[in-house]
Order: structure tokens, then sequence, then C-alpha cells
């Protein structure tokens, strides 16, 4: 079985682009989470979907925007980049809320 | 708000010993509690999963024990091996997962 896999692996990004991140969860999953990971910290919660609902929202601004697909994929969009914006994102996949959840590689995104 | 604490920050330890990681947390109204690995630059890896009903699971050389009323838990590492120098990562579960900053380990062979 695939586990969860995130496009692209890396991306380079200039400031005020705007840039769309994709997770695709484990077959019957119908949960996806997506985390921001900056150097030398632990992930920081961004936002959950359940059943194509949010069902969670981390304390990030509202640039970042996220929606979840009848197929139980997501896309997680964020607009006018800034520098700090460059970190790991990382998408997590669960049966449903509160259940284990299986991480994929990431995505590094770099905004210069 | 949930706050997780992990102890130590780096640990450094020769090849063969037994060791283990320290997770507190501030709010015991938990669902579950993960642990994970996560390499340089990489994704985590889900390590145990231990539901707020339990106290301990194992896996192989790793065992995490959970005492959720004091808002700890553990996880112990047997006979460790190079191969398991990485950052290790526990987070509780009261949607979302909420992490610490990780307890990173180096064995040396």
């Amino acid at each position: 079985d695939a586990g969860v896999t995130q496009s692209p692996t890396h991306l380079i990004k200039t400031r005020g682009q705007h840039v769309t991140l994709r997770c695709s969860p484990i077959s019957g999953h119908k949960s996806v989470s997506w985390y921001q990971q900056v150097l030398g910290q632990g992930p920081q919660f961004i936002f959950q979907y359940y059943e194509k609902e949010e069902r969670g929202r981390g304390n990030f601004p509202d640039r970042f925007s996220a929606r979840q697909f009848p197929n139980y994929s997501s896309e997680l969009n964020v607009n006018a980049l800034l520098l700090g914006d460059s970190a790991l994102y990382l998408c997590a996949s669960s049966l449903a809320v509160n259940t284990e959840a299986f991480f994929g590689q990431g995505t590094r995104l770099t905004v210069v | 708000k949930q706050e997780v604490t992990q102890i130590p920050a780096a640990l450094s330890v020769p090849e063969g010993e037994n060791l283990v990681l320290n997770c507190s947390f501030t709010d015991s109204a938990i669902y579950n509690l993960q642990w994970f690995r996560q390499d340089p630059g990489k994704g985590l890896t889900s390590l145990l999963l231990i539901q707020s009903s339990q106290r301990e699971q194992t896996s192989g050389r790793l065992n995490a024990s959970l005492d959720k009323s004091s808002g700890r838990s553990t996880l112990y590492i047997a006979a460790s091996q190079p191969g398991d120098s990485a950052t290790y990562l526990c987070a509780p579960t009261n949607t979302p997962l909420v992490f610490g900053k990780g307890t990173r380990l180096s064995v040396i062979a």
C-alpha cells in the first residue's frame, strides 16, 4: 500500500508569489492535516480536514488556506509568500480525527 | 492550550546503551499519544501509539509508557544502535497533534 504522498518534494519561490502544495492520503483515510516545521522546531499545526470539512485551524495568517477534495486528497495554498514561510510542510493522514497519524515526506519550500 | 516539553534536548550515547527519552504535556485530556522519529530533512515516521486508556506499548526494542494523570510519557530504547540516530518527537492528541521540539539522539559506534 502506498503511504502518504506529497508533491512537489522541493520548491523555490520568490517573495510575493503564491504556492500550492498537494497531499494524497493513505487509501481509506478520510482525515488530512497540514503542519509547518521550521528548522530546529517541532511541527506546528496549520489545518485539519475530515470528510472534506475543516475541523481545525492553527494560528496562521489568512494567507494560508486549504481544502480537501472528494477523493480525500488535499491542497495547501499560501499567498503573498514571505521569507519566513520557508519551511518543511508536512501532511498527515489518519482514518479519522484523533486516530493514529501517518506523515508524508514533506515539501521543502524555500522563499527567496 | 497544550504544551509539550521533551527532555533532554540532545543526547549522545555509545552503541549498546539503553536510554530513556522523556515527554511531558500540560493538558491531560488526550485521546492518545504518539512517538515519532524524524531523520534530517525528512518526514515523521510513527513509532508507537498509546491509547489514553493504555499505560504501555511495545514495538521491538522500543517501549513507551504513558501516565496521563501526571502528563508524562517515556520512550525506552534498548540496546541502542547507530541507526537509531534521529530526532524523536512525542505528540499528545486532543485535536490536533501538538509537538515539542524533540530529542536529538546520536548513537556512536
